[in-house]
């Protein structure tokens, strides 16, 4: 069964990076079935699409925050990390790490993680 | 502000049939492009729930169904249960956000009265 376990600090001050890695067990981030993504929803409010990942290191973001986005991939502990720099507080969500087929649906998720933006 | 435009909420009582409207385009549901749902229980993360449209993943009761047609798809539950409860998302993908196409839809939420 892939687990999902997404780490990282819970409190990021504006202007600053927030920094999230996703650490995959039960199969092998360098599959090359899947696409590895960071997807958010602030609190209330729906799903968006970050960007995704592919072990190779081939990485596409979402457009309205590709200025500020970085996912990277360690195959070696099969891990992958989010880097969003320049935070405000519309930043402030539950980020969830996510695993995606070829056929594009997201068919396991990490249980989520709640990251406030606040001085 | 999302190209696939969910009603915010739908309610319905125990035993009854309910279903949940995706409305797209032509540059993407109607463009060909397959439709996911998921559900989302309060406080915990989303579940596939249906993919390719129409198909079921393993363990998903029979009673959630998928369909589409032209330019929109459609959840239904039937016989609603007070455990269906939920948020629910449509995800597609648009041709026309260059660059990046894969979007959620807008969210409903499913009310058991």
């Amino acid at each position: 069964q892939v687990q999902l376990q997404e780490s990282g600090p819970g409190l990021v001050k504006p202007s600053q990076t927030l920094s999230l890695t996703c650490t995959v067990s039960g199969g092998s981030i360098s599959s090359g079935d899947y696409y590895w993504s960071w997807i958010r929803q602030p609190p209330g409010k729906g799903l968006e699409w970050i960007g995704y990942i592919y072990y190779s290191g081939s990485t596409y973001y979402n457009p309205s925050l590709k200025s500020r986005v970085t996912i990277s991939v360690d195959t070696s502990k099969n891990q992958f990390s989010l880097k969003l720099s320049s935070v405000t507080a519309a930043d402030t969500a539950v980020y969830y790490c996510a695993r995606v087929k070829a056929s594009w649906e997201v068919d396991y998720w990490g249980q989520g993680t709640l990251v406030t933006v606040s001085s | 502000q999302s190209v696939l435009t969910q009603p915010p909420s739908v309610s319905g009582a125990p035993g009854q049939r309910v279903t949940i409207s995706c409305t797209g385009s032509s540059s993407n549901i109607g463009a060909g492009y397959d439709v996911h749902w998921y559900q989302q229980l309060p406080g915990t993360a989303p579940k596939l729930l249906i993919y390719g449209n129409s198909n079921r993943p393993s363990g998903v009761p029979d009673r959630f169904s998928g369909s589409k047609s032209g330019t929109s798809a459609s959840l239904a539950i039937t016989g609603l249960q007070a455990e269906d409860e939920a948020d629910y998302y449509c995800q597609s993908y648009d041709s026309s956000l260059s660059g990046w196409g894969y979007v959620f839809g807008t969210g409903t939420k499913v009310t058991v009265l």
